[in-house]
């Protein structure tokens, strides 16, 4: 079965960096796009970029070009997401998520189950 | 960037009712229409992609329609476990965008 594991969340100052990482089992993860989307807490979803399935290509919210980076490792089938120069605004929930259909961007069939980031003094 | 804007905001309803639930975009998105529904603490669920295609798993009650900007969900005989926050996201073009969401509650 499809799962997909986030790791490296937590607290961190303003203007500080963090990596968030996706472990991902159950499906041929190179032949897939995959996603972060965030929520701050207690509002809706923020799509925050996609890479995809063989990294040749990246997209990222106006919110987070230029300070965070989408990459992925397909030998180690894990999806990364590097944020630098936090904002408090940068706190919520944060999924990855997996592409419905391979080598084409849809929908999000699967979601990890979230990890905290939260950006304080 | 392609602005969705979901209505109502919110909604009562009781079980056994029919929901209709309503997303525009601000430009034409075809049928590029993707409806999520999410329950507190948990991440969202995938329900309709292409605006009208029931996700597999999915009980047809939930069915989706539309193009262009004007998009509906609707939930048929409503049950106890489809009281949540449903999304629309459109996937037309990057940067993804999704509605604010609506909250199906119990009245």
């Amino acid at each position: 079965q499809v799962q997909l594991v986030e790791s490296g969340g937590g607290v961190v100052q303003p203007g500080r960096s963090l990596r968030l990482s996706c472990t991902a089992s159950g499906f041929t993860f190179s032949n897939y796009g995959m996603h972060w989307v965030r929520q701050a807490p207690g509002k809706g979803l923020e799509w925050v970029a996609v890479i995809s399935y063989e990294a040749s290509a990246q997209y990222y919210a106006d919110s987070v070009k230029g300070r965070f980076t989408i990459s992925r490792d397909n030998s180690k089938n894990t999806l990364y997401l590097q944020m630098n120069s936090l904002r408090a605004e940068d706190t919520g929930v944060y999924y990855c998520a997996k592409e419905r259909e391979p080598y084409r961007s849809s929908s999000l069939d699967y979601w990890g189950q979230g990890i905290l980031v939260t950006v304080s003094s | 960037d392609i602005q969705m804007t979901q209505s109502p905001s919110s909604l009562s309803a009781s079980v056994g009712d029919r929901v209709t639930i309503t997303c525009r975009a601000s430009q034409d998105i075809t049928n590029w229409l993707v409806w999520y529904q999410q329950k507190p603490g948990k991440a969202p669920k995938l329900l309709i992609y292409a605006a009208s295609s029931l996700q597999s798993g999915v009980p047809s009650r939930f069915s989706g329609s539309g193009s262009g900007t004007d998009f509906t969900l609707t939930i048929s005989n409503l049950q106890p476990e489809d009281f949540a926050i449903y999304y629309c996201q459109q996937a037309n073009s990057f940067p993804w965008t999704f509605g604010q969401g609506t909250k199906v509650e119990i009245k």
